[in-house]
């Protein structure tokens, strides 16, 4: 059974820092992968999609990365704002099921001070 | 950029009554998704719908759950007789093609059941 982690739950971090977040999957049968960001009591919004073929993908400040071998992915943040602060959710699609569905991690909470 | 939409975001409900919670996919999608993350946990899996049928359900989708599209718009949850422990928020989601494309969430609707 798939099962997604991300370290550290929870970053603090000042304004104008380059960090990265961690997401580790246990079944490297994906589809893809998928980065989100979730404003406290409001949905999910897409950053990045990472297909199984891909290295990385990249949008503006975020970079995110697949070592689907290994079952990794890192999502890199440059130049950090605090408009950044957020919890950011990993989650992969795998082969389970007809199509696949999004299996989540926990999420990292990150909150960047000015 | 079109949204996924879902109304109400907030409902409360007694404990053994019925709630719909509705959903607006972006138009030209072809699935529909419905996930739920009770406060502090994962976000989870609840059913898949494609092609006017489930495609996929949950464990956490049994009898009590049912999910319909009425018409060409809609998408709706229905939740026949809700317990404290369905409190949570319910997320609606859309991908306009197979695995290898992108959800796109709604803000979802905080349900709480006293």
């Amino acid at each position: 059974k798939q099962e997604v982690t991300q370290i550290p739950a929870a970053l603090s971090v000042p304004e104008g820092e380059n960090l990265v977040l961690n997401c580790s999957f246990t079944d490297s049968a994906i589809y893809n992968l998928q980065w989100f960001r979730q404003d406290p009591g409001k949905g999910l919004t897409s950053l990045l999609l990472i297909q199984s073929s891909q290295r990385e993908q990249t949008s503006g400040r975020l970079n995110a990365s697949l070592d689907k071998s290994s079952g990794r992915s890192t999502l890199y943040i440059a130049a950090s704002q605090p408009g950044d602060s957020a919890t950011y959710l990993c989650a992969v699609r795998d082969y389970g099921g007809s199509q696949g569905n999004l299996i989540f991690g926990k999420g990292t909470k990150l909150s960047v001070k000015p | 950029e079109p949204e996924v939409t879902q109304t109400p975001s907030h409902q409360v409900t007694q404990m053994g009554q019925e709630v719909i919670l509705r959903c607006v996919p972006i138009s030209n999608h072809l699935y529909f998704y419905w996930y739920r993350q009770i406060l502090g946990q994962k976000v989870e899996f609840l059913v898949s719908f494609y092609n006017n049928e489930i495609s996929e359900k949950s464990e956490i989708f049994d009898d009590q759950f049912s999910v319909e599209r009425p018409d060409g718009s809609n998408f709706t949850l229905k939740i026949r007789s809700t317990k404290l422990e369905d409190s949570a928020m319910y997320f609606c989601a859309s991908s306009p093609s197979g695995p290898n494309s992108p959800l796109h969430f709604g803000n979802g609707t905080r349900l709480t059941v006293t």
